[in-house]
């Protein structure tokens, strides 16, 4: 599937580097959302955006920055990072503003280290 | 806090034999949705439900949903090795805010 694509598939980091996570969706979606997934944990829902606005933050550090400048891209800016902040980041998108009423497509994920 | 359980967390099965997975939710939910993710993979969408006791079936698969919509079960028939992965469910709690919350997930092994 390419309709939901995240780039880089891997980083390594210091806790000290600032970097970018990129989500593109090609699908014409209104919504998208940045997920976390750790090993033995559910899906953390971390940014929804609907129509480029951000319509829900589930109390996410502020060392975690979301940017959407258009409906097809949304950026997870990465500052001062924490070794428990290694974890799968996963990029989503859905149609319609129902956001929770929508099936969701997943990117393929960005496998984020932190050292 | 509000969580959607699952289980069990996980299940190894011969092939052809049956699988399910529960999900349990502290409260009511609107709706509930089932993704699978492969090894390595993405979750995908399955499937939604969102009338209370409502049933949908999928080939081998059967979706269920609680009279209560607390609950929400998945079955498998005859699992084959195609269905290895790990099976989500998530739903809109009530009072959660209009968004999904994603169960802690069944991870199922199929074995030849």
């Amino acid at each position: 599937e390419t309709g939901v694509t995240q780039t880089p598939r891997h980083l390594v980091m210091g806790m000290t580097n600032k970097k970018s996570l990129k989500c593109e969706q090609h699908l014409g979606h209104n919504a998208m959302y940045w997920y976390k997934q750790s090993a033995k944990k559910p899906l953390e829902l971390m940014f929804v955006y609907s129509l480029e606005e951000r319509v829900e933050n589930n109390s996410v550090p502020s060392r975690f920055s979301p940017e959407c400048p258009n409906s097809s891209h949304l950026f997870l800016h990465l500052h001062t990072l924490q070794p428990e902040d290694s974890a799968l980041y996963l990029c989503a998108s859905s149609p319609g503003l129902a956001v929770s009423y929508n099936e969701q497509f997943f990117g393929p994920g960005t496998r984020l280290t932190v050292l | 806090g509000q969580q959607v359980m699952q289980i069990p967390q996980y299940q190894h099965v011969q092939e052809g034999e049956d699988f399910t997975t529960y999900c349990n939710s502290s409260t009511t939910l609107s709706n509930i949705q089932w993704y699978k993710q492969r090894p390595g993979g993405h979750p995908v969408f399955l499937i939604q439900l969102v009338k209370s006791g409502e049933v949908k079936k999928q080939k081998r698969l059967t979706f269920q949903f609680g009279e209560a919509k607390k609950n929400s079960s998945l079955h498998i028939t005859a699992t084959q090795t195609t269905d290895v992965g790990t099976y989500f469910c998530a739903g809109r709690l009530t009072g959660g805010g209009n968004k999904l919350t994603f169960g802690t997930g069944t991870q199922l092994k199929v074995e030849l």
